[in-house]
């Protein structure tokens, strides 16, 4: 009940295309739900952030859509970028004094010029 | 605006021996996670210091300990070092009760 699906595991997209990200989770208290990215040897930046009571938010290039009723979040980077070419892992938490997040187990991505 | 920062950037370690990992959190900050990232997986979390003292612990065994100090800034020592403890050691920092958290560079810490 703890996990955090993620997929693909990794993706491969053409400069200026659409990156897609899934994002599984199966505890309905889970109540905040970030997406990180991380470049090798560096650790993960925060990107973007939902609640549950909004279905989609959109930061620049990133938007996340949630599925509350599915149980499921996605991260599209639109106009992808090679400086885009990082791993991302969603993660999911929910506060019960203090907070425990849970992540993906990453999905790394691979923009070409 | 400092970021959080974390010390050493690497550490090699043999095994059985102990270890000690430095974290200060972001400015204005005043809890501290500590999450271990093994190669090629998410980060798992290890436990939360809220106000000096451990306010939520993840799945790993006692060998793992911490502590707060007044200034907020954290330690996380490890025992009994396996081979398996071999990882990046991120420190996360957030305000109070906040979702946000930001992360350090990390701490590689090689144990052969």
């Amino acid at each position: 009940q703890q996990q955090v699906k993620q997929s693909p595991q990794s993706l491969i997209v053409q400069k200026g295309g659409i990156s897609i990200i899934n994002c599984a989770y199966e505890n309905t208290a889970f109540d905040y739900f970030p997406w990180y990215q991380q470049f090798p040897g560096k650790g993960p930046a925060l990107l973007i952030a939902i609640r549950p009571d909004v279905s989609e938010k959109k930061e620049g290039r990133f938007t996340i859509s949630f599925n509350k009723s599915a149980k499921q979040f996605s991260l599209h980077i639109m106009d992808s970028q090679p400086g885009d070419s990082a791993t991302y892992f969603c993660a999911a938490s929910m506060n019960n004094y203090g907070q425990n997040f849970v992540f993906g187990p990453g999905t790394r991505l691979s923009v070409l010029p | 605006d400092a970021g959080v920062t974390q010390s050493p950037t690497h550490l090699i370690k043999t095994r059985g021996q102990q270890v000690t990992l430095r974290c200060s959190p972001k400015s204005g900050h005043d809890t501290v996670s500590w999450y271990q990232q093994a190669l090629g997986q998410g980060p798992q979390f290890i436990f939360q210091y809220y106000e000096e003292e451990e306010r939520q612990r993840g799945n790993f065994p006692d060998r793992f300990s911490g502590h707060q100090f007044p200034n907020y800034s954290s330690e996380l020592n490890v025992n009994a070092l396996l081979l398996g403890d071999s990882a990046l050691y991120l420190c996360a920092s957030s305000l109070g009760g906040s979702s946000e958290q930001y992360f350090g560079p990390g701490t590689r810490l090689t144990v052969t």
